[in-house]
């Protein structure tokens, strides 16, 4: 069984940075590219960042390049957000997602699998 | 960036109703469409991929269809447990980008 749980999460002043980490089980990790999608409270779902199962591309929204930056660790079976220059509009639920179909290089963008969520809430 | 808008953004309907859920996308996207379904406090879900293909352990009773700017989702014969909120999304070009969703909820 997949299962995707993220950490991280919490309470951070604007400007400050905060690294989430999502750790991973139930499928070769390594083939499967990953992405972050967040969801402000009470709102719709927005895609932030993918890296490729070889960690070889990683892609990034507008809202947030140049401020975060994607990685991962295939000998962990980890994912990881690194966040810097935090701002309000960054509250949200993170969310880890998997790919559907494994695929050494690139994203697909089909996301079968979800983590629960961690909240950063960025307020003063 | 691709612009998804789904209709309606909200809806009520009784257990036995077949329910159909729009998304047009501002441009032609092929089949690059999914839809996943949300419960509050839970993550998403997916439900379909690829504009109609289902997901393996959902329902038969969701079905998906639709190609180039117009998709729907369809639900043949609504259950207690499918009143969640609903959400496609394009994976044809970066960004990815979600439809508003469309929350279902008992008449």
């Amino acid at each position: 069984e997949v299962q995707l749980s993220e950490s991280g999460g919490r309470l951070v002043q604007p400007g400050e940075s905060l690294r989430l980490s999502c750790a991973a089980s139930g499928f070769i990790f390594s083939r499967h590219a990953m992405s972050w999608v967040r969801q402000a409270p009470g709102k719709g779902l927005e895609w932030i960042s993918a890296i490729s199962g070889n960690a070889g591309s990683a892609y990034d929204a507008d809202s947030v390049k140049g401020r975060f930056t994607i990685s991962r660790d295939n000998s962990k079976s980890r994912l990881y957000l690194q966040m810097k220059s935090l701002r309000a509009e960054d509250t949200a639920v993170y969310y880890c997602v998997k790919d559907r179909n494994p695929l050494l290089r690139g994203v697909t963008y089909n996301f079968d699998s979800w983590g629960q969520g961690t909240l950063v809430t960025v307020s003063s | 960036d691709i612009q998804m808008t789904q209709s309606p953004s909200s809806l009520s309907a009784s257990v036995g109703d077949r329910v159909t859920i729009t998304c047009r996308a501002s441009q032609d996207i092929s089949n690059y469409l999914n839809w996943y379904q949300q419960k509050p406090g839970k993550a998403p879900h997916l439900l379909v991929y690829a504009a109609s293909n289902l997901e393996s352990g959902v329902p038969s009773r969701f079905s998906g269809t639709g190609s180039g700017t117009d998709f729907t989702l369809t639900i043949a014969s609504l259950q207690p447990e499918d009143f969640a909120t609903y959400y496609c999304q394009q994976s044809y070009s970066r960004p990815v980008t979600f439809g508003q969703g469309t929350k279902l909820d008992i008449k």
